[in-house]
């Protein structure tokens, strides 16, 4: 059964500070890895979908990494800004399910002006 | 980019009453789509997979006569809470994927719904 984590599960940073967000996966056997944000009260955003056969994606100031043989990715957020605060959320679908998208509870962040 | 669109975006009802939220994917044809809940400062919950075209999937614990989904088109699920009461005020989201360039593009969240129950 897949499982997704991720750490920390709140973070609070002064502006312009670079920072990165952890996923990590039980089952090595995807096919990609999405990281999403999401405000309070709003739905998902999409940031980066990451394609197994990719190490990294990126899109302006996020970069998004994936180590599938360590079941792991990792979001950077270059100098972070007031804007960037929200959760954040990394997801795999299962294929085998339908796709069906299995969630980590999420990174808080906060970024202080 | 692709878009889903979900409305209402809010919407009170009484109790005993029914209320549909509909998901479009306005760019996109998606022949499965996704309802979530979620509950204040919790994580997404899956609550079905809608199908076009045939019966949707419900998650364990999911009461298929309580919420029900159609999928009657490829841009197009509607999932209706009937006779909704209390317990069922929530945050509902849907999500989609392009039947062709899933795999490429990604999943593709609405906006959500927010159900109050009076």
């Amino acid at each position: 059964k897949q499982e997704v984590t991720q750490i920390p599960a709140a973070l609070s940073v002064p502006e312009g500070e670079n920072l990165v967000l952890n996923c990590s996966f039980t089952d090595s056997a995807i096919y990609n890895l999405q990281w999403f944000r999401q405000d309070p009260g709003k739905g998902l955003t999409s940031l980066l979908l990451i394609q197994s056969s990719q190490r990294e994606q990126t899109s302006g100031r996020l970069n998004a990494s994936l180590d599938k043989s360590s079941g792991r990715s990792t979001l950077y957020i270059a100098a972070s800004q007031p804007g960037d605060s929200a959760t954040y959320l990394c997801a795999v679908p299962i294929r085998e399910y339908g796709n069906k998208l299995v969630f980590g509870a999420g990174t808080i962040l906060r970024v202080k002006s | 980019g692709a878009v889903v669109s979900q409305h209402p975006s809010r919407v009170i009802c009484k109790s005993g009453t029914s209320v549909k939220i509909e998901c479009r994917s306005l760019d996109f044809q998606a022949t499965t789509m996704f309802w979530y809940r979620q509950f204040p400062k919790q994580s997404l919950m899956l609550m079905a997979t809608s199908n076009e075209g045939s019966k949707a999937t419900y998650e364990q614990g999911v009461e298929k006569d309580k919420f029900l989904i159609n999928h009657a088109s490829l841009t197009l699920s509607t999932l209706t809470v009937t006779s909704a009461h209390p317990e069922d005020s929530s945050f509902y989201i849907c999500s989609a994927r392009d039947a062709v360039q899933g795999s490429r593009y990604g999943y593709t969240f609405g906006s959500g719904t927010r159900l109050t129950v009076v």
